[in-house]
């Protein structure tokens, strides 16, 4: 199974900061990287798709980058509603499997 | 619009069985793979297994083979995930999601279904 390592587990920001969250895999996963952004009690939201891709109606201030085994989430200047934990997912083989999670809270 | 309506909280005896279902509204099922993911209070998601409503061929999480069940109808655009011999590690909120074939992503999640088991 292909493990996915997220950094930091948690982090305090505040607005208007910029945030970069790190995700590896365990071995190369090329770009079959997705970014979910999950609120409590609800669903996850995809936020991108292969590495670098926004999903429609996301705002542009998230961004991807990364292939292989090391990837980034970025939040250009955070914003009250960007409070949440955020997820990322290989989708190169099943098991598909996920990070630990990245809690972003208020400083 | 796009929605998957999953049904409701459940309560279940050590031991027990539990059936989620997941109705798809505004699309066509057949070009959608369904993907069942659960996360236990206050922790991550973990991915538990697939079916292709098309054909109805399914692929499973290693730790939750011979213990759940994965079946569709495509007759009402439901897809079923069946867990048994429950134990309190199972309590979870039980997530359908889904994604389009030739795509590797979840574009669309149920609202869950909240699962606790407890004697």
């Amino acid at each position: 199974d292909i493990q996915m390592t997220q950094s930091p587990s948690s982090l305090s920001a505040s607005i208007g900061d910029r945030v970069t969250i790190t995700c590896r895999a365990s071995q190369d996963i090329s770009n079959y990287l997705n970014w979910y952004q999950q609120k409590p009690g609800k669903a996850p939201n995809l936020l991108i798709y292969v590495a670098s891709s926004l999903q429609s109606g996301v705002p542009s201030r998230f961004s991807g980058s990364g292939s292989g085994t090391e990837f980034t989430l970025t939040i250009s200047s955070l914003q009250p509603e960007d409070f949440a934990t955020y997820y990322c997912q290989q989708s190169h083989s099943t098991p598909l499997t996920f990070g630990g999670g990245t809690k972003v809270d208020i400083k | 619009q796009v929605q998957l309506v999953q049904s409701g909280a459940e309560v279940k005896k050590p031991g027990a069985s539990v059936k989620v279902s997941c109705k798809a509204l505004g699309y066509t099922i057949t070009p959608y793979y369904i993907h069942w993911v659960r996360q236990a209070p206050g922790q991550g998601l973990e991915w538990m297994g697939i079916i292709n409503p098309s054909g109805g061929a399914t692929d499973y999480a290693q730790k939750f083979q011979g213990r759940v069940t994965m079946t569709r109808d495509t007759s009402t655009s439901t897809v079923y995930m069946d867990l048994s011999s429950l134990r309190s590690e199972d309590t979870a909120v039980y997530y359908c999601a889904r994604i389009k074939t030739g795509t590797t992503h979840f574009d669309y999640w149920g609202q869950g279904t909240l699962v606790t088991v407890s004697s």
